[in-house]
């Protein structure tokens, strides 16, 4: 079965550095999010993206947050400089075009700013 | 108005016993309901989903029950197995090409042999 892979699979990086996480969404996948999961918290949505662009984004992604889809297949999310608030589980999502079509997680980039 | 509340945060049960985790919602906008699984290290993964034009889905061992105007739905897994150990997060949405879920705050369940 078709599945959304991320890399890395763990990030440490230091405080005010720029963190760059990757995924690849399934192929005929048209829609791509992203999520976060702070250690013990509930899943929270950051943004989604189509057609190259942003179509939804939350409060929590701020100026701080860039997503882009350099090539027909990865799907970026930069983080401009870390704070350490930005530690958390990252998970990339994508979805086919249609009202019930579920979305698709991948296993998640832990993200660790020291 | 955007929020989903789970019970209970964590639930033991014994093996063929029926978990029932429970969610509510607030916005009346939300009209696709799906329960997400979840082990550790691993991302969530679609279990079953439910419409709001439905009271009751089953597939398999798992059912989830809606009640509209209560705006609540539920998850009851029959004949629990020591597999089913996981988190399970209720999550709603919009039902339109990519509308963003909202989660509740999870439920960690335990079934013992």
């Amino acid at each position: 079965e078709p599945e959304v892979t991320q890399t890395p699979s763990h990030q440490v990086t230091q405080m005010g550095q720029e963190v760059i996480l990757r995924c690849v969404p399934i192929s005929n996948h048209l829609y791509f999010y992203w999520y976060r999961q702070i250690l013990g918290q509930k899943v929270e949505f950051l943004v989604s993206f189509y057609n190259n662009e942003i179509s939804e984004k939350s409060e929590i992604f701020d100026d701080q947050f860039s997503v882009e889809r350099p090539d027909g297949s990865n799907f970026t999310l930069k983080i401009r400089s870390t704070k350490l608030e930005d530690s958390a589980m990252y998970f990339c999502a994508s979805s086919e075009q249609g009202a019930d079509q579920p979305q698709h997680f991948g296993d998640g980039t832990r993200l660790s700013i020291l | 108005q955007q929020q989903v509340k789970q019970s209970p945060q964590s639930l033991i049960v014994q093996k063929g016993g029926i978990p029932i985790i429970n969610c509510a919602y607030e916005n009346t906008a939300f009209d696709y309901f799906p329960w997400y699984q979840q082990f550790p290290g691993k991302g969530p993964a679609l279990l079953i989903a439910i419409r709001p034009d439905v009271s009751e889905k089953k597939e398999g061992r798992f059912t989830i029950s809606f009640n509209k105007s209560a705006k609540q739905f539920s998850l009851h897994i029959m004949d629990s197995q020591p597999g089913d150990s996981a988190t399970y997060f209720c999550a709603a949405s919009k039902r339109r090409s990519g509308s963003r879920l909202t989660f509740g705050e999870g439920t960690q369940l335990t079934v013992n042999p």
